[in-house]
């Protein structure tokens, strides 16, 4: 029979345009924030982390911002390119859940030429 | 390269038999996860360790689930009897935490696929 699996959002993006992937939290005691990315047949890959005194942080191509009051973390990734595509995820972590990194479903990215 | 070391990559079993899942953190890190990943649930937490002792495996049907680390640069995940809803990929991240996990990332094995027919 048909399988049912999980529905990832999906984003689909053209090479060179600027990507924005969100992500909501629901734990108000988190303090740890972090971003993976995972390609077809390997494990999750970290991109970029942010705690929670920062709202915002930089990296090579990628900025995360975190919006405490909302709940609420982006990834912005500048100039998409191919190798890009994959499956976005944001983890949290916090002192009441002690500590345990907690993923989101993930989204997934399709960066087209 | 410091990695974190997963075997076997691929393991197809029979239902009933044990499985044995084994994961070589990076040197040095003092925390070890487990973590599942199916198409239906995404990535789920199963347990995890800090300085070779279980923090929290609530994740994880004790039942028929074991995981332990025999010394700092083994953990193990255990699996008996096997059943055809344990296929997933299995996932062990290793990071270095100190008075808080938020010290650094974690970083994430090539994973187990297991398939139980």
């Amino acid at each position: 029979g048909e399988s049912v699996g999980l529905h990832l959002p999906t984003l689909s993006v053209q090479e060179g345009d600027n990507s924005i992937i969100n992500c909501a939290y629901s734990n108000s005691a988190s303090d740890y924030f972090i971003w993976y990315k995972q390609e077809s047949g390997k494990g999750p890959q970290f991109i970029i982390d942010i705690r929670s005194n920062m709202d915002k942080r930089q990296g090579q191509r990628v900025t995360v911002l975190l919006n405490k009051t909302v709940k609420h973390l982006s990834l912005q990734i500048a100039a998409t390119q191919p190798g890009d595509s994959a499956v976005y995820f944001c983890a949290e972590t916090g002192s009441n859940s002690g500590y345990a990194l907690n993923f989101g479903k993930g989204t997934s990215l399709l960066v087209t030429p | 390269d410091a990695r974190v070391t997963q075997t076997p990559r691929d393991k197809v079993t029979e239902m009933g038999q044990e499985v044995t899942m084994r994961c070589q953190p990076i040197l040095g890190h003092n925390t070890v996860f487990w973590y599942r990943q199916t198409m239906m649930q995404g990535l789920e937490l199963l347990a995890y360790f800090r300085n070779r002792a279980p923090l929290d495996d609530s994740g994880m049907p004790k039942d028929r689930f074991s995981a332990e680390m025999p010394d700092a640069t083994l953990a193990t995940l255990k699996i008996q009897p096997s059943e055809p809803r344990d296929s997933a990929v299995y996932f062990c991240a290793s990071a270095q935490g100190d008075r808080a996990f938020g010290d650094t990332e974690a970083f994430f094995g090539q994973g187990t696929r297991l398939t139980v027919v």
